[in-house]
């Protein structure tokens, strides 16, 4: 139980193009879902946590207008990394909290995004 | 704010023997604790976890941890370790009270077990 996936695992695209990345939670609902960042040999940077059906609550230093993340429903969370440069490039990850579980997220296998 | 601290970036060990990965925190008040471990390229899966009761936690794959709350720490011990352990451990501490309803999981630099066969 408790399984979190991503799409795509991996994506590679051209600067000034958006990406899409899906986080979908697949035996539980999550209410809570949340987007890090982390770079090679780094630990985990939060960049924002959203609600189901409310706006994400962004990290200070992370661009809104750049990352938008969508929770449209307990199961699915999107980031969309808009008008990408190769600073941007980074492994993604997304994790997810069920109803009742305060304390535990689950996380998602990663997005490795590479902006050429 | 809550900061982890792992002081070892890099800990080699050859295989069967014992190894403690060192975590402390800043909070002093309750906390929730969490070991993850990550494999190259993949996403955090949770080893262990400390939300309240006795101060020993016993984990996946032979992890254990234990609370140290006068030290704020909360150290990860294997008594022996395998090839397959080789991976990066990170501590992470969040608030069981959070304000809002936006509470973290804040994570620590992470440190790099190597297992010397």
């Amino acid at each position: 139980g408790a399984v979190v996936s991503q799409h795509p695992s991996r994506v590679i695209c051209k600067s000034g193009t958006s990406v899409k990345i899906e986080c979908r939670s697949l035996d539980f609902q999550a209410t809570t879902m949340f987007w890090y960042r982390q770079f090679p040999k780094q630990s985990l940077m939060l960049m924002a946590t959203s609600n189901e059906g409310s706006k994400a609550t962004y990290e200070q230093g992370v661009e809104k207008d750049k990352f938008l993340i969508n929770h449209a429903s307990l199961t699915l969370s999107t980031l969309t990394v808009t008008s990408a440069h190769p600073e941007d490039s980074s492994f993604y990850i997304c994790s997810a909290r069920s109803r009742g579980a305060s304390y535990e997220q689950y996380f998602g296998p990663g997005t490795r995004l590479t902006v050429t | 704010a809550q900061s982890v601290t792992q002081l070892d970036s890099q800990v080699p060990v050859f295989e069967e023997a014992p190894v403690e990965l060192r975590c402390n925190y800043s909070s002093s008040v309750s906390v929730y604790l969490f070991w993850y471990v990550q494999y190259p390229n993949q996403g955090l899966q949770l080893l262990l976890k400390y939300l309240s009761g006795s101060t020993l936690v016993k984990g996946i794959n032979g992890f254990e941890a234990e609370f140290n709350k006068s030290q704020t720490s909360f150290h990860l011990r294997k008594p022996s370790v395998h090839i397959s352990d080789t991976a990066e451990y990170f501590c992470a501490v969040s608030d069981p009270y959070p304000k809002t309803s936006y509470d973290k999981v804040i994570f620590g630099p992470g440190t790099s077990l190597s297992v010397i066969p």
